[in-house]
């Protein structure tokens, strides 16, 4: 069954400090992994969108790694920010449709 | 401005009345899209479009209905068949459906059954 799972399900982090978000996936066939914010009761808004052959990429201090032997990603945010409080979505799009599996997010909460 | 809308951002309905979430694209596309998240869940597909008159279901299509009728548009029904509609529904859009294409989301509608 095609699953993609996050962890931790939730993380407080005080501002200033780096986090890391875990996402590993059983996506087969395998097509891009994305990552996406989603702000509470707003829709999600991407943040960055890896294919198989890319090992990172970055989008301001958001980092994100892939390894596709491992099936495993991360997401890497740097001195955070009170408004990097929210859901990270990690996405995996199966095939050569623009099918999207989504895992269940992680909460992040930046404290001041 | 260019992007996703949908409306109403609230909604509240009776058991065994159907109600029909708007989403409107500016952006061109020809695919669109819509989900359901549930709290503590990923978001589920329930319908999706590739071009104008046509529709597909998606994983959870029971107890929903759309209609593609222009570009620009593409209204979700919940219908009193449905048996659990409370939820956040979530509209997407993207150029077409190939894969690495990037779907873009509209703010959402929160349904509520009273």
């Amino acid at each position: 069954k095609n699953q993609v799972e996050q962890s931790p399900q939730s993380l407080i982090i005080l501002e200033g400090k780096n986090c890391t978000l875990q996402c590993n996936y059983t996506v087969s066939p395998f097509s891009n992994l994305r990552w996406y914010k989603q702000d509470t009761g707003r829709g999600p808004v991407s943040l960055t969108i890896m294919t198989f052959s890319e090992n990172t990429k970055s989008n301001g201090r958001y980092t994100a790694t892939l390894d596709a032997d491992t099936k495993q990603s991360s997401l890497h945010i740097t001195a955070s920010q009170l408004s990097d409080s929210a859901s990270y979505i990690c996405v995996v799009s199966e095939g050569g449709y623009n099918k999207l599996i989504f895992g269940a997010g992680t909460r992040l909460a930046v404290h001041p | 401005d260019g992007g996703i809308t949908q409306s109403p951002k609230y909604l509240f309905r009776k058991e065994g009345q159907n109600v029909t979430l708007s989403c409107e694209q500016n952006l061109n596309h020809d695919a669109m899209y819509w989900y359901r998240q549930d709290p503590g869940q990923g978001l589920r597909l329930i319908y999706y479009s590739q071009i104008v008159n046509d529709f597909q279901k998606g994983d959870i299509a029971e107890g929903y209905s759309v209609s593609r009728e222009k570009k620009e548009s593409f209204p979700l029904t919940v219908t009193s068949a449905q048996k659990n509609p409370t939820a956040f529904y979530l509209c997407a859009s993207s150029i077409d459906r190939v894969a690495k294409n990037e779907q873009f989301f509209g703010p959402g509608t929160r349904l509520t059954v009273l």
